[in-house]
């Protein structure tokens, strides 16, 4: 059983560019959030995508957007990158029914801005 | 806006001691709250979890602790091992809202042979 897979791994940008995140979540999930973790901190939440909606939002400017397809996997968009978003973009899937709360993280997508 | 707050930032212990790790949080309406486990350069793995709704839950060498009526919970990991060096992260719900979680910013746990 696959968990929770992303891509790319690494990626490095310059300012101004956009960049897309991949996630698949893990079998039998259909709850998708992501989750931008700057180092030596926490995990910080972005938002969170159920039935291809965008269900709830943390304290990010709309320059970061999301997308859930029928399949339950997810895309991450960031447009006009800064420097300061420079980070690891973990991706969490959690089941849908029963929502334990339980959060399945994959391995994240670490991205440099230059 | 909501806030959790880890204490300490950072542990070092030898090993068969035991690491305590303490949490606040400030939502009335949290009512989920995870630990996680992050080792270098790898993903947060849940070890331990505790609902509103118990005080206590032990899982082996590991148990959590939670008071809601002083908003706090602790992270207890008796007779430490090497390879429990990692960073730990406490988490709490928003709201009653499943999946969404506010975590601490961490704490490094270093256990010395």
């Amino acid at each position: 059983d696959a968990g929770v897979t992303q891509s790319p791994t690494h990626l490095i940008k310059t300012r101004g560019q956009q960049v897309t995140l991949r996630c698949s979540p893990k079998s039998g999930h259909d709850t998708v959030s992501w989750y931008q973790q700057a180092l030596g901190q926490g995990p910080q939440f972005i938002f969170q995508y159920y039935e291809e909606e965008e269900r709830q939002r943390g304290n990010f400017p709309d320059r970061f957007s999301g997308h859930q397809f029928p399949n339950y996997s997810s895309e991450l968009n960031v447009n006009a990158l800064l420097l300061g978003d420079s980070a690891l973009y973990l991706c969490a899937s959690s089941p849908g029914t029963p929502n334990t709360g339980e959060l399945f993280f994959g391995e994240g997508s670490r991205l440099t801005v230059l | 806006g909501e806030n959790v707050e880890q204490h300490p930032s950072t542990l070092s212990v030898q090993e068969g001691d035991s690491a305590v790790i303490k949490c606040t949080y400030s939502d009335s309406a949290s009512n989920y709250f995870p630990w996680y486990k992050q080792e270098l350069g790898k993903r947060p793995q849940l070890i331990i979890d505790i609902r509103s709704n118990v005080g206590e839950k032990k899982d082996q060498r590991i148990a959590v602790t939670l008071n809601k009526t002083a908003k706090h919970f602790s992270l207890h990991i008796t007779e430490t091992q090497p390879e429990d060096s990692a960073v730990y992260f406490c988490a709490a719900s928003i709201g009653g809202s499943q999946g969404n979680l506010i975590f601490g910013k961490g704490t490094k746990l270093s256990v010395k042979p």
